[in-house]
């Protein structure tokens, strides 16, 4: 596609439930970012992809969180037993390959409610 | 770990007005980039910047680094309200570009 796309846009669920989260980044591109966006945080990094292994999974917060990506195209992220500090929207970034010359594109995110 | 902070955290100007957005950096910085991102919407893709003293535009929006200081600065001639958003500053702190760490942001609103 045109540009990364994620789905689904917007999810509410309840407490202790499990949800994925996914992600379509632009055809071609190598390497894929996970990132949370949240209004104390800000912006954080949470793992990055280069083709199907994830070299860095630093910014993963506990062992709820989870991800994964096949075929070096689409990527999920799972979050089982949710809390309600998981709330946040979730980004996807998508590049071209992951060295410094490349800038990351966005997908427009998804938004987590957790009730 | 790297740390970013942007200045200032909220700025309403006139239309047609000129602006000055500065992203500092706690550590070396190896690339810079400016994002923009509208409510419920993801970060748009403004410029990069790799090298100090660089330097570059796109439309009325002009971007430097100053490797010496550690700062970008992102600046908007005539301001439009299609310029309103969010705008962040992404550091690249390792050089590998695998991991960005972002500023919390500079509020931009435009009046008529």
């Amino acid at each position: 596609g045109a540009g990364v796309s994620q789905s689904p846009s917007n999810k509410v669920t309840e407490k202790g439930k499990d949800v994925e989260l996914r992600c379509d980044p632009i055809s071609g591109h190598t390497a894929l970012y996970w990132y949370r966006q949240s209004l104390g945080q800000g912006l954080e990094f949470l793992i990055y992809f280069q083709g199907n292994s994830a070299p860095d999974k630093s910014g993963l917060p506990s062992d709820r969180f989870s991800a994964e990506r096949t075929g070096g195209s689409v990527s999920t992220l799972t979050i089982q037993r949710t809390q309600q500090e998981d709330s946040a929207v979730y980004l996807c970034a998508s590049s071209l390959d992951p060295g410094p010359n490349q800038p990351q594109h966005f997908g427009d995110g998804t938004r987590l409610s957790i009730l | 770990s790297q740390e970013l902070e942007q200045s200032p955290q909220s700025l309403i100007v006139q239309e047609g007005k000129n602006l000055t957005i500065n992203c500092t950096s706690s550590k070396t910085l190896y690339g810079l980039y400016w994002y923009k991102q509208k409510y419920g919407e993801g970060l748009i893709f403004l410029m990069m910047l790799q090298k100090g003293g660089e330097e570059k535009s796109h439309e009325k929006i002009t971007a430097k680094l100053d490797e010496k200081k550690q700062q970008s600065s992102l600046h908007i001639t005539a301001s439009q309200p299609s310029h309103a958003g969010i705008y962040l500053c992404g550091a690249d702190g390792a050089g590998t570009a695998s991991k960005l760490t972002f500023g919390t942001g500079t509020r931009l609103q435009v009046t008529l």
